[in-house]
């Protein structure tokens, strides 16, 4: 159990364009989603928590009108990096929790991934 | 500022010896306590979790988690190469928010 996918995998876009990354909780409700983004050889930066049905909270330094996020059900949130630049090429991974009947369920999955590369 | 702090080696250890990896923290508060491994170009994975103090053994991984001293370690026993990757120390102090650390990378040698 507890399986996240992310879509696409990789995309390729040209600077000035939008580009929309899912991430689903496939086999549970995912009450908060998180997004990340890992440049090479460097540690996951956490960008912004989401709660279903309401707005994200971006980490400070993270330009909310940039990277719109909308956790809009309890399985699919959305990263949209809008007016990409070949400095937000990078590894965006998300991850949720849920509820899964433990006293405590904080643990975090994550989905494989979305490599961005602007050109 | 809550830290999670981890070495970030590499640390190396043989094919078939014990690989031990620790993670100290600055929040009291903590609760939950994750161990996540990610191999290079894909994403974490959890491992394992703990909640108490002690040991909590799965497999070839042990948990260990002394919340007096405030550290939490890993240790891989027989460990083989593929267990070369990052482990990732992460800790919840409460609600949905979980403080990643740097992680350590490990490589074992065949």
């Amino acid at each position: 159990g507890a399986v996240v996918s992310q879509h696409p995998s990789w995309v390729i876009c040209k600077s000035g364009t939008s580009v929309k990354i899912e991430c689903r909780s496939l086999d549970f409700q995912a009450t908060t989603m998180f997004w990340y983004r890992q440049f090479p050889k460097q540690s996951l930066m956490l960008m912004a928590t989401s709660n279903e049905g309401s707005k994200a909270t971006y980490e400070q330094g993270v330009e909310k009108d940039k990277f719109l996020i909308n956790h809009a059900s309890l399985t699919l949130s959305t990263l949209t990096v809008t007016s990409a630049h070949p400095e937000d090429s990078s590894f965006y991974i998300c991850s949720a929790t849920g509820t899964s009947g433990r006293a405590f369920s904080y643990e975090q999955y994550f989905g494989p991934g979305t490599r961005l590369t602007v050109t | 500022q809550k830290e999670v702090e981890q070495n970030s080696g590499p640390l190396s250890v043989p094919e078939g010896a014990i690989a031990s990896l620790n993670c100290t923290y600055s929040d009291r508060g903590s609760q939950s306590f994750f161990w996540y491994r990610q191999y290079s170009g894909k994403s974490p994975e959890l491992i394992m979790f703990i909640y108490s103090n002690g040991d909590k053994e799965d497999g070839r991984f042990t948990a260990q988690l002394n919340k007096a001293s405030q550290y939490v370690s890993l240790l891989i026993r027989d460990s083989q190469p593929s267990d070369s990757a990052t482990y990732l120390c992460a800790v919840n102090s409460g609600g949905f928010k979980t403080i990643f650390g740097a992680g350590t990378r490990l490589f074992v040698k065949a």
